[in-house]
């Protein structure tokens, strides 16, 4: 079993839809919690962080955490044609000096016009 | 935001050479970087860490001796793909750990083909 699990999609949703994103894990140690935007051919972009369960909003995105589950998920508010990337989840477990970050598959979204 | 860049961002080469590949931080100083593989259609795999002025560490299934890191100095890291075979076409993508150690910020990666 992957410690973090992300549906790859491909999710087609049209322009002004709210797009869910989810991701699951398995390792408790996961403290943070993070959300990367990936357009093809290019380096990830960090979206949200969090490292608390709850939601945390930041315009259009809303992050949400619930440890107690091993569940997060992304909202995206409001689709436009160029949210559409591959959206990756990404955990640390604690916050040594290493910081090793385990990334889900990636769940590539298409926002049609 | 923090800037990383990369160089270069392509690069073709011939079976048996070597490719070295620049990682810089353009805005910020970072102690830790990051060096992360990607294939088609999967997520990023961690391959080494790179801490300036010491050895970097590797991880599992990842050969040091084929994959040389060094980070010389706050801003710069370089992971150089010695003998490079078609199996190590790829992406290749840094990051570098900002003032906040939690979060990464990522390079542009280099795309890595060998014929």
């Amino acid at each position: 079993q992957k410690e973090v699990e992300q549906d790859p999609g491909p999710l087609s949703v049209p322009e002004g839809a709210i797009v869910s994103l989810n991701c699951t894990y398995s390792n408790s140690a996961f403290q943070y919690f993070m959300w990367y935007r990936q357009y093809s051919r290019k380096g990830p972009e960090l979206l949200m962080y969090t490292y608390s369960s709850g939601n945390k909003e930041d315009g259009r995105f809303t992050a949400q955490v619930d440890k107690s589950s091993k569940y997060i998920s992304l909202f995206i508010r409001d689709s436009q044609p160029s949210d559409s990337a591959t959206y990756l989840c990404a955990m640390i477990a604690g916050s040594g000096g290493y910081q090793k970050v385990t990334f889900g598959t990636g769940t590539k979204l298409q926002v049609i016009p | 935001g923090a800037v990383v860049s990369q160089h270069p961002s392509r690069v073709i080469c011939k079976s048996g050479t070597s490719v070295k590949i620049e990682c810089r931080s353009l805005d910020f100083q970072a102690t830790t970087m990051f060096w992360y593989r990607q294939f088609p259609k999967q997520s990023l795999m961690l391959m080494a860490t790179s801490n300036e002025g010491s050895k970097a560490t590797y991880e599992q299934g990842v050969e040091k001796d084929k994959f040389l890191i060094n980070h010389a100095s706050l801003t710069l890291s370089t992971l150089t793909v010695t003998s490079a075979h078609p199996e190590d076409s790829s992406f290749y993508i840094c990051s570098a750990a900002g003032t906040a150690k939690d979060t990464q910020y990522f390079g542009p990666g280099t795309r890595l083909t060998v014929l």
